[in-house]
């Protein structure tokens, strides 16, 4: 079972921030905050990750509580092209990928 | 970087026939790969883990006789589904790793297999 809880379905207007919500509060010391998205009938494509520190790169930014129960992945400006099924998941490399349900994000105009 | 491509991307075969499902990483070295796969309105589901030359771990109830996994370069993964059914009708994806440069995993396009 995934080790994550998100809530299933978003909406956000286009050019707007989407802040999207995790729970991952059993998450181990060792264990990485990763974000992926699937946008329909692809693979999965990977975001961002991070362990403590907040994270930023040229699709999202990652804020990760000081307690590590939870996150949240930013897009700042969501495009049409963002809508996805966003996936957060906790994971170390001795572990395997397990992925939930996910977040369902519509981006409309 | 990191891309991983799979071919082909779609397949129509008939019942009891074999299909090979390839999968590269084109600008690294996986060390790992990994195939999963995903039934309609699903999440992904791992069937396995190879690593360069050695044998697939599979996961529970994925049966390796029927998936046939080889990984026998840094570069490219094979998935040989053996007398394949209609129940095989997925979406296959593969996924890499170069362990050397983290524990990411990057994730191929997928192939639609349909059995008909």
């Amino acid at each position: 079972d995934a080790k994550t809880t998100q809530p299933p379905s978003m909406d956000c207007a286009e050019g707007r921030a989407a802040n999207l919500p995790c729970n991952h509060s059993t998450i181990s010391g060792n264990e990485y905050v990763y974000w992926y998205r699937q946008i329909h009938s692809q693979g999965p494509q990977y975001i961002i990750h991070g362990l403590k520190n907040n994270e930023t790169n040229e699709m999202a930014s990652l804020i990760i509580t000081e307690d590590r129960k939870s996150s949240t992945l930013i897009l700042p400006h969501a495009t049409l092209r963002d809508t996805a099924v966003y996936y957060c998941i906790s994971y170390t490399g001795f572990q395997k990928l397990v992925f939930g349900t996910g977040t369902r994000l519509l981006v409309s105009p | 970087g990191a891309v991983v491509s799979q071919h082909p991307s779609w397949v129509i075969c008939k019942s009891g026939t074999s299909v090979k499902i390839e999968c590269r990483s084109l600008d690294f070295q996986a060390t790992t790969m990994f195939w999963y796969r995903q039934f309609p309105k699903q999440s992904l589901m791992l069937m396995a883990t190879s690593n360069e030359g050695s044998k697939a771990t599979y996961e529970q109830g994925v049966e390796k006789d029927k998936f046939l996994i080889n990984h026998a370069s840094l570069t490219l993964s094979t998935l040989t589904v053996t007398s394949a059914h209609p129940e095989d009708s997925s979406f296959y994806i593969c996924s890499a790793r170069d362990a050397s440069q983290g524990e990411t995993q990057y994730f191929g396009p997928g192939t639609r297999l349909l059995v008909l």
